[in-house]
């Protein structure tokens, strides 16, 4: 089966930066994606790494080694608006279906 | 910019009602599914739909679930006798392709079973 572990919670001011780590175990890896959500609202796409490294969306950064199966999500620049919970997510497509795993989540809370 | 739409918002059942949520996904997509999330936990698979049916469903997908695209553009999940534990929030989400790299979720409803 596929299992996905996140921080629960992390914490960090306005203005600094957070790094929010997810390690995996899947068979049949094809990429990493993290998602944003707000109070139970939908979960929204944020990025996607299918391959090692860095890839760089404005003020958010994702990360990834497939070696080490263990991905990061950086956030740079805190804004109260970025408190939220953010999930790890792979695509699983070991029962036909395409789905998408989800990790346990990070609640970040950005204060002041 | 499009967007996957779910109506209700919010739904309150009785325990051992039939419930039926609905779904319009992104017009173009292919591949649909729901999720859930019971408050506080994580986002759980429940089933995937292309083609016109089934392609996976979880353990949670038992038989009092069923999921139907009955015209173009809807897709519904039917709980047929609901329980206390089905009370969650329900996620709709379609993509364009397999493996396609981003999924579109619709804001959710919210079912309570009294």
């Amino acid at each position: 089966g596929q299992s996905l572990e996140q921080p629960s919670e992390v914490t960090a001011v306005e203005g600094a930066i957070v790094q929010i780590n997810c390690t995996y175990q899947t068979s049949g890896f094809y990429g990493l994606s993290w998602y944003q959500q707000h109070d139970g609202g939908a979960p929204t796409f944020l990025s996607y790494n299918a391959l090692d490294g860095l890839e760089e969306t404005g003020r958010f950064s994702s990360f990834l080694s497939r070696s080490d199966s263990y991905g990061y999500l950086l956030l740079q620049e805190l804004q109260m608006k970025d408190s939220a919970s953010y999930f790890c997510a792979v695509r699983d497509c070991t029962g036909g279906g395409n789905k998408l795993t989800f990790g346990t989540g990070t609640q970040l809370k950005v204060e002041l | 910019e499009p967007e996957v739409t779910q109506t209700p918002s919010h739904q309150v059942t009785q325990m051992g009602q039939e419930v039926i949520l609905r779904c319009v996904p992104i017009s173009n997509h292919l591949y649909f599914y729901w999720y859930r999330q019971i408050l506080g936990q994580k986002v759980e698979f429940l089933v995937s739909f292309y083609n016109n049916e089934i392609s996976e469903k979880s353990e949670i997908f038992d038989d009092q679930f069923s999921v139907e695209r009955p015209d173009g553009s809807n897709f519904t999940l039917k709980i047929r006798s609901t329980k206390l534990e089905d009370s969650a929030m329900y996620f709709c989400a379609s993509a364009q392709r397999p493996m396609n790299t981003e999924a579109f979720f619709g804001q959710g409803t919210r079912l309570t079973v009294v």
